[in-house]
């Protein structure tokens, strides 16, 4: 299996503009989860899904965050519009129960 | 509500020398733990589990104990080298499909 896969790996966007990120999981695995990792707050759960239905999203920011999992191999992280502090590296992790989560190279975000 | 702490933040060892992380956790009913090693500008890598069942995993010169009553983690690392140097994160799960909860991780610098 090639792990978990995100995209893009580095995305530099404007102020106001929309971004999207995308996760393909392990196959197999039925958990996913979204994180972001920056210098001040360090590693952030931002919400889960549990086969494909969304479990917790406590830790969305705000409004302008929302994710998506309309299929077991595949979710998307969007961020409409982004903000300067939406700067961060984004990770998306699987997991099947037992709860060993494995985590994808991440996507750089910054929000000029 | 689980709070998950690493001391130290920051580690600086002489290679060749055996050394020990630290990680406590304030409520003891977890349903496991998990380390991970973060490269500088990577994903995390799993590299123990350890169940709530068990007291210690061990993988190549990696041991992780596991005291539950008194909610405290040690990674052990034998005979530690340069490529050894990296961010070590302990996280906790509370539920067998729940999210996880990561402490801030220790920075480790193995000296040549």
């Amino acid at each position: 299996d090639a792990g978990v896969i995100q995209s893009p790996r580095h995305e530099v966007t404007e102020m106001g503009q929309e971004v999207t990120l995308r996760c393909k999981p392990i196959s197999g695995h039925n958990s996913l989860f979204w994180y972001r990792q920056t210098m001040m707050r360090g590693l952030e759960l931002l919400i889960y899904f549990n086969n494909n239905v969304p479990i917790d999203d406590s830790g969305m920011p705000e409004d302008r965050f929302s994710a998506k999992m309309p299929n077991a191999s595949f979710s998307t992280l969007k961020i409409q519009p982004s903000e300067p502090r939406d700067s961060a590296v984004y990770f998306c992790a699987s997991s099947f129960p037992l709860n060993e989560q494995f985590f994808g190279p991440g996507t750089r975000l910054t929000v000029l | 509500k689980q709070e998950v702490t690493q001391i130290p933040a920051a580690l600086s060892v002489p290679e060749g020398e055996n050394l020990v992380l630290n990680c406590s956790f304030t409520d003891s009913a977890i349903y496991n733990l998990q380390w991970f090693r973060q490269d500088p500008g990577k994903g995390l890598t799993s590299l123990l589990l350890i169940q709530s069942s068990q007291r210690e995993q061990t993988s190549g010169r990696l041991n992780a104990s596991l005291d539950k009553s008194s909610g405290r983690s040690t990674l052990y690392i034998a005979a530690s080298q340069p490529g050894d140097s990296a961010t070590y994160l302990c996280a906790v799960s509370m539920n067998r499909d729940d999210k996880i909860i990561f402490g801030k991780g220790t920075r480790l610098h193995i000296l040549p």
